[in-house]
């Protein structure tokens, strides 16, 4: 079946640093991705999404790539800091059917050393 | 932000019993609430989706008769593991879908932890 996945299973960074984490995804249908932070123990924390009518997007600290033509999706954490360190998942979704169900990628551990 | 929240965080039962587990969506109404399962190091695997006023729909593999669910208002979905195994043991995550300014957005509850003995 159709499933989003990602390249780098793990990411450790400086603090200070620009993150990069990427998402391959194989639905060329889908047009919504969202970008969820879970720290251990909890739930995951919605960081950013978009739209597939826009290429990018930014909010604070955060930057949200897409790239339908290879089916890619990418999220920049700029100047990472030790809080950033979670796992990121990426997810999609074709709007309007199956009542927003979303496929989760497999997830990506940043560490982020002070 | 949306809340979403979840009860017990944690909980520990006996192999043979039944455990109920909550998902309320706290400031906003959700029609459709979603339940997951998470294993260590693991993605979300979504088990149902639970819809106000109707019967739950099951992703393939999911047995019904065992995870029950119940989605009696606009602000609340339950989810019941019913004679609980080791096996059952994992982290149950539910998120609330909220539809609002154009945006379809899922919010996550923070998790149950079960431990089955």
């Amino acid at each position: 079946g159709e499933s989003v996945g990602l390249h780098l299973p793990t990411l450790s960074v400086q603090e200070g640093d620009n993150s990069i984490i990427n998402c391959a995804y194989s639905n060329s249908a889908s047009d919504y991705f969202i970008w969820y932070k879970q720290e251990s123990g909890k739930g995951p924390q919605f960081i950013i999404d978009i739209r597939s009518n826009m290429d990018k997007r930014q909010g604070q600290r955060v930057t949200v790539l897409l790239n339908k033509t290879v089916k890619h999706l990418s999220l920049q954490i700029a100047a990472t800091q030790p809080g950033d360190s979670a796992v990121y998942f990426c997810a999609e979704n074709v709007d309007g059917t199956s009542y927003g169900k979303l496929t989760f990628g497999q997830g990506t551990i940043l560490t982020v050393h002070p | 932000g949306a809340v979403v929240s979840q009860h017990p965080s944690r909980v520990i039962c006996k192999s043979g019993t039944s455990v109920k587990i909550e998902c309320r969506s706290l400031d906003f109404q959700a029609t459709t609430m979603f339940w997951y399962r998470q294993f260590p190091k693991k993605s979300l695997m979504l088990m149902a989706t639970s819809n106000e006023g109707s019967k739950a729909t099951y992703e393939q593999g999911v047995e019904k008769d065992k995870f029950l669910i119940n989605h009696a208002s606009l602000t609340l979905s339950t989810l019941t593991v019913t004679s609980a195994h080791p096996e059952d043991s994992s982290f149950y995550i539910c998120s609330a879908r909220r539809l609002a300014g154009g945006r379809d957005t899922q919010y996550f509850g923070p998790g149950t932890r079960l431990t089955v003995l």
